[in-house]
């Protein structure tokens, strides 16, 4: 079974600019959250969707948005990028089935994100 | 509020010595799980356990034992006989399902980066 797929996986921006990352969750998996990592802060949760809605979202400011398609493909979006954006962004997916969650993550390799 | 500490930052061991990587939770969730990821340097976090709070048997696999006491709350992780290939980034997490929903965030502590030399 393939894993979690993000792309892209490096990309340098602007300050001021806006970035889309994506991500796809493990076949038959439909719940996706995303975590940014950088030295300073650690890892740190955005946002949980589960069929196509937010679940749960953590502490970031509104210019951090997503969203998660039919096919539970998910996408987030940074706008007007800082140079404090600069990290590693990681998605997990994991399987909503049994009723002992919550349940594993399996995380994507992540999108080096460098903002300049 | 939920809290994960690991207040080893780096530990250095060589090969063939055991080692724990501690790791210290705080939550007021009755219901909760506990987890242990592996970070290697090309950055993906490997899943290697959940534990739920109503469990604390040890647990064992291969090299890997995992401690729990909810007493102490505390989660601790032993490696046997390290290799090199186990050098990286470990990270202990909590999460506690949120209400409404059987899916919780995870809480992540700061990692503790394990290098062992040959």
């Amino acid at each position: 079974k393939a894993g979690v797929t993000q792309t892209p996986r490096y990309l340098i921006k602007t300050r001021g600019q806006q970035v889309t990352l994506s991500c796809s969750p493990i076949s038959g998996h439909r719940s996706v959250s995303w975590y940014q990592q950088t030295p300073g802060q650690g890892l740190q949760f955005l946002f949980e969707y589960f069929s196509e809605t937010q679940r749960n979202k953590g502490n970031f400011p509104g210019r951090f948005s997503g969203r998660q398609f039919s096919n539970s493909r998910s996408e987030m979006n940074v706008s007007t990028l800082e140079l404090g954006d600069s990290a590693l962004y990681l998605c997990a997916s994991s399987s909503t089935k049994g009723g002992q969650g919550p349940y594993e993550q399996y995380f994507g390799p992540g999108t080096r994100l460098t903002v300049t | 509020a939920q809290k994960v500490t690991q207040a080893q930052t780096e530990i250095s061991v060589v090969e063939k010595e055991d080692v724990t990587l501690d790791c210290v939770y705080e939550t007021r969730d009755t219901t909760y799980y506990l987890f242990w990821y592996k970070q290697p340097p090309s950055g993906e976090l490997v899943f290697l356990i959940r534990r739920n709070s109503f469990d604390e048997q040890n647990e064992i696999s291969g090299r890997y034992s995992w401690n729990f006491q909810k007493s102490t709350s505390s989660f601790n992780f032993t490696i046997t006989a390290s290799q090199v290939v186990d050098s990286a980034v470990y990270f202990c997490a909590l999460s506690a399902p949120d209400r409404g929903s059987t899916l919780g965030r995870l809480y992540f502590g700061r990692g503790t980066q394990l290098t062992v030399w040959p």
